[in-house]
This record gives C-alpha cells, sequence and structure tokens, in this order.
C-alpha cells in the first residue's frame, strides 16, 4: 500500500527559531502534496496544497512567509515554520496524492512544540 | 460555502448496538465524500468513499443528496470500531473535513 512518512514525529522549539517538516511518499510518486493543522479534538485544517515544481497554494488566512512549503521533488515535500511562536504549537499532518487517484494517504504526523 | 458539519463530538454504544454518525454538507456541486478513520495513535486513513457504494469493515454510508447528508452506518458495533471518524467533503481537488466524531464502543 501507499506509505507517507513525516520526519521528525515530534520537535519542540524554543520561540523565535525555524522548524523543518519532512513529508515523504515512500512506494509512490506524489504530484500533489498537502499540509494540514490539526488542533486538540478538532478537525484537521488545511493549511496549503503544494504540487511538484511549482509554488504553494495557500488556504485562506494562512501566513505564507511564516509556513514555507517547498515540493522539489515527487516524493518528498517541506515545511518550514519560520521564527516560530508557542501559538504555532499544534500537530502538523501531510498527505500525499497521485495524479491518477482520488485518495489521499496521510502521514502520520508531527508534534511541534514551541516554548 | 462549502462545509462538512459532523454534529456529534462524541458518540458512546455497548458494544453489539447500532451505530449511525452523522455528517452533512454543504455543496454547490455534485458532492464527492468520503469517511475516514483514525485509530489510537494511527495515521488518518480512508475508510469509504461514496462513488465506491462498498462495505468496509461492516460500515455504510449513502449519500442523501436532498437531505445533504451522508451518515456512516454499522449495524453491529465492536469495540475494535473505537475511533475519531472524519466526513470529507472533495471539493476543487481538496478535502474538506468535518469536526470528527469519537465513536467509542463499550464491552
Amino acid at each position: 500500500g501507499a506509505v507517507v512518512s513525516q520526519h521528525p514525529s515530534r520537535v519542540i522549539c524554543k520561540s523565535g527559531t525555524s522548524v523543518k517538516i519532512e513529508c515523504r511518499s515512500l512506494d509512490f510518486q506524489a504530484t500533489t502534496m498537502f499540509w494540514y493543522r490539526q488542533f486538540p479534538k478538532k478537525s484537521l485544517m488545511l493549511m496549503a496544497t503544494s504540487n511538484e515544481g511549482s509554488k504553494a497554494t495557500y488556504e485562506q488566512g494562512v501566513e505564507k512567509d511564516k509556513f514555507l512549503i517547498n515540493h522539489a521533488s515527487l516524493t518528498l515535500s517541506t515545511l518550514t515554520v519560520t521564527s516560530a511562536h508557542p501559538e504555532d504549537s499544534s500537530f502538523y499532518i501531510c498527505s500525499a496524492q497521485t495524479r491518477s487517484a482520488y485518495e489521499q494517504y496521510f502521514g502520520p504526523g508531527t508534534r511541534l512544540t514551541v516554548t | 460555502a462549502q462545509r462538512v458539519t459532523q454534529p456529534e463530538k462524541l458518540l458512546s454504544v455497548f458494544k453489539g448496538a447500532p451505530v449511525e454518525l452523522k455528517c452533512n454538507y454543504s455543496y454547490s456541486g455534485s458532492p464527492e465524500l468520503f469517511w475516514y478513520v483514525q485509530y489510537s495513535r494511527q495515521r488518518l486513513q480512508l475508510l469509504l468513499r461514496h462513488i465506491s457504494r462498498e462495505s468496509i469493515k461492516g460500515f455504510t454510508a449513502d449519500l442523501n443528496k436532498g437531505e445533504t447528508s451522508f451518515h456512516l452506518k454499522k449495524p453491529f458495533a465492536q469495540e475494535e470500531d473505537s475511533a475519531m471518524y472524519y466526513c470529507a467533503l472533495s471539493a476543487g481537488g481538496k478535502l474538506i473535513f468535518g469536526q470528527g466524531t469519537t465513536l467509542q464502543v463499550k464491552p
């Protein structure tokens, strides 16, 4: 089956620093990757859609300069939280999709804690 | 506006009881709807989609365009069904998720 990995699974950083989260499709080529944010006991909020080789499309209200997304290859997308603040603490989840398939395959998520 | 509503945050039933997880949607086009499940400490995974009209793990969901609903049903709940369930709408290539319902199946 299609597997998506995320690294790291947990990260703690100090306020003002930047953190990079990787999302990889392990056994398939993902033309599109999505980044979500999940608040405790709440739904997944789509942050941005990333297509390989092009700029990410951000959802309304998501700061593109704060959440930098790069989709450099068909198997890797990265999310960099720049100048992180405690309010950025959250669970970040990526998903990947192939051009021909409807299904999104989800990563296990990354727990970010900003102190 | 495109929206998915799951009115129940928590649904608690006893093993063997019927289950219905409610989902209502708002979408101007032809909807494509999904149910995703997240078991404890596991990633989100697709449970079923309305187009396939299949039953997965005993769960079924019927799209009712008149009532704009896509409720998830299972006639006899099992303890292993305990999980978080999300209804999702595909719109413009993106998934819009409901708030999620925690299903708790008690022994």
